[in-house]
């Protein structure tokens, strides 16, 4: 059984410029969170998709979209790339009923996809 | 809100020497706690967690943690350190509530390990 796979593993891009980044989730996962984690920090949360809506987002300008898929894969989507957006992008895949309503559920992360600004 | 502070960005210990990794949070709620461990050029892995049932959690690799609600602490230990626990570390606090959950994390400890 796969886990959680990232494309592309690495991306250059320029300022300005529109990037997408993509994730499969591991198999009977039907939630997909993304974070980006800048060179020396944490994690940050971006947003969470499920059933093919945008239900969680965190502190991130609008620049920063996404799609779910009706196969549970997902996309992220940064236009007019800033050099400051360089950083790993993570998608972390789980089931969103797991725990149960408001109980944490176990997130599985993939490698990451390292994206530099130029 | 719910945030985790981790004391230590860098932490290096000799090989067979005892683990110590800090961490504390603030919430206002009892919290769902997690320590995660990142090795070089992957993602994460979920080394244990904390969700009420027990004070003491035991997790992958031989490390465990104990929840200190009048210290408001969930350090990381691990006995014996071995050449291959090289790695980030980070702590993380569940946000609990329905309609807003997610994972927030500290800023990692480097663990290195002394041979």
């Amino acid at each position: 059984d796969a886990g959680v796979t990232q494309s592309p593993t690495h991306l250059i891009k320029t300022r300005g410029q529109q990037v997408t980044l993509r994730c499969s989730p591991k198999s009977g996962h039907d939630t997909v969170s993304w974070y980006q984690q800048a060179l020396g920090q944490g994690p940050q949360f971006i947003f969470q998709y499920y059933e093919e809506e945008e239900r969680q987002r965190g502190n991130f300008p609008d620049r920063f979209s996404g799609h779910q898929f009706p196969n549970y894969s997902s996309e992220l989507n940064v236009n007019a790339l800033l050099l400051g957006d360089s950083a790993l992008y993570l998608c972390a895949s789980s089931y969103r009923l797991a725990g149960g309503l408001g109980t944490p559920y176990e997130q599985y992360f993939g490698p990451g996809t390292r994206l530099t600004v130029t | 809100a719910q945030s985790v502070t981790q004391l230590g960005s860098h932490v290096s210990v000799s090989e067979g020497a005892l683990v110590l990794l800090r961490c504390n949070y603030s919430s206002s709620v009892p919290p769902y706690l997690f320590w995660y461990v990142q090795y070089p050029n992957q993602g994460l892995q979920l080394l244990l967690k904390y969700t009420s049932a027990a004070t003491l959690v035991k997790g992958i690799n031989g490390f465990e943690a104990e929840f200190k609600k009048s210290e408001t602490s969930f350090h990381l230990t691990k006995p014996s350190a071995h050449m291959s626990d090289a790695a980030e570390y980070f702590c993380a606090v569940w946000w609990s509530g329905f309609g807003n959950e997610k994972l927030t994390f500290g800023t990692g400890t480097r663990l290195t390990i002394i041979p």
